[in-house]
């Protein structure tokens, strides 16, 4: 079965400075993978996805992610934070063989200091 | 503008009582999703279905039903069987193929009154 892991339940950044949001996966066979981001009380938005290809894929808002087989992760990143940005973010992972079903991580919540 | 609605966006449920969650969808999609969103617990899938007339259970179905009448709607009834229903719910849908992502609708809110 597949599963997906998000090590950090809460994470603290500056307006400014740069953001890594963890994600790490469990799977046999090659996964698709997504970031969402919700705010609260809304549904889930997707900021960017990894299919195949380019292992660094760019998505909304200035974030990208890159996925590395050899250490089963699909970290998030931005280089640098907007207020706007504190919001809970989702990894997910896909498979074919999984009927095209996602497997979401636990979510890690972002929260922006002036 | 295409998109996922889902309503009521809050409410409240008697003991005892079943009610229906609304999800419509205009994006032609042919899977729909229902997930269940708890404090600290990330998203559980509810159901899914991937056709009209056919759907399957996920990891949390005792005490939910649902039905695929039509390609665009997939409402979900939470039964009196669901002892813990307070929760946020939220209605996804897809093309069903492999690598596209699922869209989702803005949820509804489920209490006990």
């Amino acid at each position: 079965a597949q599963s997906v892991t998000q090590p950090d339940i809460h994470i603290t950044v500056s307006e400014g400075a740069s953001l890594e949001l963890r994600c790490n996966y469990s799977y046999g066979a090659t996964p698709y993978l997504f970031w969402y981001v919700q705010s609260p009380g809304q549904g889930l938005q997707l900021l960017l996805k990894y299919f195949s290809g380019d292992t660094l894929v760019q998505g909304i808002k200035g974030f990208e992610a890159e996925f590395k087989r050899s250490q089963s992760s699909f970290n998030l990143r931005k280089p640098s934070v907007h207020w706007s940005d504190a919001a809970e973010y989702f990894c997910a992972v896909g498979a074919k063989a999984a009927g095209n079903k996602l497997t979401f991580g636990g979510g890690t919540r972002v929260l922006v200091k002036p | 503008d295409g998109g996922i609605t889902q309503s009521p966006k809050y409410l409240f449920r008697k003991e005892g009582q079943n009610v229906t969650l609304s999800c419509e969808q205009n994006l032609n999609h042919d899977a729909m999703y229902w997930y269940r969103q708890d404090p600290g617990q990330g998203l559980r899938l509810i159901y899914y279905s991937q056709i009209v007339n056919d759907f399957q259970k996920g990891d949390i179905a005792e005490g939910y039903s649902v039905s695929r009448e039509k390609k665009e709607s997939f409402p979900l009834t939470v039964t009196s069987a669901q002892k813990n229903p307070t929760a946020f719910y939220l209605c996804a849908s897809s093309p069903g193929t492999e690598g596209q992502p699922q869209h989702f609708g803005d949820g509804t809110r489920l209490s006990i009154l």
